[in-house]
């Protein structure tokens, strides 16, 4: 069972526009909300994280929107560039017990069109 | 600082082959840690954790073992691969995910021939 719904797929957006991808979970246990950014034949690297405790986080261009009420999250990329072309991973934890309790969606894969 | 190291970068190896891939991690103690597999386009799906040296915990039963012989070194193998074992293996480590999430390797490209 997945623990962590992403949607969508694949997205492609011109440039200067805005990305978002949308992340839904089921168990309210989960306290720890991070997101991954994936380029191409690398690792998946650490892009930006909420706790429930905040409904929005921003860091630069890339903001996170929580709605614990709708067990929904989101990724909103501003002014969408081509480097930010890659796959985008949402994740959910219970924090702060046990060894395996990160759960990742099942990825986006962005393309911004110059 | 902490460094993850995952080696060989590329691998390509024959059907029946053995396999050994290796990862350490350097400037901490006792992490917890993972190896994932991502086919190509696809999600990533965990195939073994550990918590400590000599505990191993699978996910998938499949052709793949892993094994902690050092605090900081995760090693995935299988004695014979398979085609269906080509894929992207990514190690991670953590020493408390709901705080910090994973930090992954850069990974190896496994493709079985």
């Amino acid at each position: 069972q997945q623990q962590v719904k992403q949607s969508p797929q694949s997205l492609i957006v011109q440039k200067g526009g805005i990305s978002i991808i949308n992340c839904a979970y089921e168990n309210t246990a989960f306290d720890y909300f991070p997101w991954y950014q994936q380029f191409p034949g690398k690792g998946p690297a650490l892009l930006i994280a909420i706790r429930p405790d905040v409904s929005e986080k921003k860091e630069g261009r890339f903001t996170i929107s929580f709605n614990k009420s709708a067990k929904q999250f989101s990724l909103h990329i501003m002014d969408s560039q081509p480097g930010d072309s890659a796959t985008y991973f949402c994740a959910a934890s219970l924090y702060p017990t046990g060894a395996n309790n990160l759960f990742f969606g099942t990825g986006t894969r962005l393309t911004v069109i110059p | 600082s902490q460094t993850i190291h995952q080696w060989p970068a590329t691998l390509v190896q024959p059907v029946g082959s053995p396999l050994s891939l290796e990862c350490t991690v350097e400037g901490t103690s006792n992490p917890n840690l993972y190896w994932y597999r991502q086919a190509a386009g696809r999600g990533l799906q965990l195939l073994f954790y550990s918590v400590g040296i000599g505990q191993i915990s699978s996910e998938v039963p499949q052709n793949l073992s892993a094994s902690r012989p050092q605090d900081r070194q995760f090693i995935l193998s299988s004695k014979k691969l398979l085609l269906s074992d080509s894929g992207f293996y990514l190690c991670a480590w953590t020493t408390a995910p709901g705080a910090y999430g994973y930090t992954f390797g850069s990974g190896t490209r496994l493709t079985v021939v």
